[in-house]
């Protein structure tokens, strides 16, 4: 079984660029969960989605940041207008249900020039 | 408000016993995970425990949960260099707040 897939690895945007990250969950997981990993932080929770719903977004940023869960296709975390802050690792998430263990996909290095 | 600490570095020999502790305040988190993660790699799960558990053992791995003082330990016997990556604790409250809230990992190092 395919895990959680993330692309692209490395994203290298210049600054007010957007940027795309996408993320493909587990077979039968219709749980999203998205975080950002800054240098030698945690995680930092960012938005959590259903099957075309945003379920929590507390974490996300008020502005330029949006994320998605289509009913087909991956899901999308949004970045517009980036900047040299938004460098991070974002990491994608998925569970077949809200309080069942979350598999994370390898994601995706956001560098900003 | 939520929050879980880890002290941030350990080191052991090769063929020790790792523990990793972790102090998580929401007395109410009813799963607790502790995740793996290797140099530019994403987060692997490695085990959980429910909050009505005390002990989990899987293989080398050892879980151990004092609810009354609010800690979660990780023990690794037979330590080997792959071991050596950061491990983060992670609980999650099944109520209305349904987020994972993350320690900032332990950095363990084996040496050899």
């Amino acid at each position: 079984n395919a895990g959680v897939m993330q692309n692209p690895r490395h994203l290298v945007r210049r600054r007010g660029q957007e940027a795309r990250l996408r993320c493909s969950p587990m077979k039968g997981h219709s749980h999203v969960y998205w975080y950002r990993q800054l240098p030698e932080e945690g995680l930092k929770f960012m938005v959590y989605l259903q099957k075309e719903n945003i379920i929590d977004e507390s974490g996300m940023p008020k502005e330029r940041f949006s994320a998605e869960f289509p009913k087909e296709g991956p899901s999308i975390l949004r970045i517009q207008q980036v900047v040299r802050g938004d460098s991070a690792a974002y990491f994608c998430a998925s569970s077949w249900d809200y309080n069942q263990p979350q598999h994370f996909g390898d994601g995706t290095r956001l560098s900003i020039l | 408000g939520e929050d879980v600490e880890q002290s941030l570095f350990l080191s052991v020999r090769e063929g020790d016993s790792s523990v990793i502790n972790c102090t998580y305040t929401d007395s109410s988190s009813t799963y607790l995970y502790w995740y793996k993660q290797e140099p530019g790699a994403g987060l692997q799960l490695l085990t959980y425990i429910f909050s009505n558990m005390d002990m989990k053992q899987d293989q080398r791995l050892t879980v151990l949960l004092n609810k009354k003082e609010t800690q979660l330990s990780l023990r690794i016997a037979d330590t080997q260099t792959g071991d050596s990556a950061i491990y983060f604790c992670a609980g999650i409250n099944a109520g209305n707040n349904r987020k994972l809230i993350w320690g900032l990992g332990t950095s363990l190092a084996v040496n050899p």
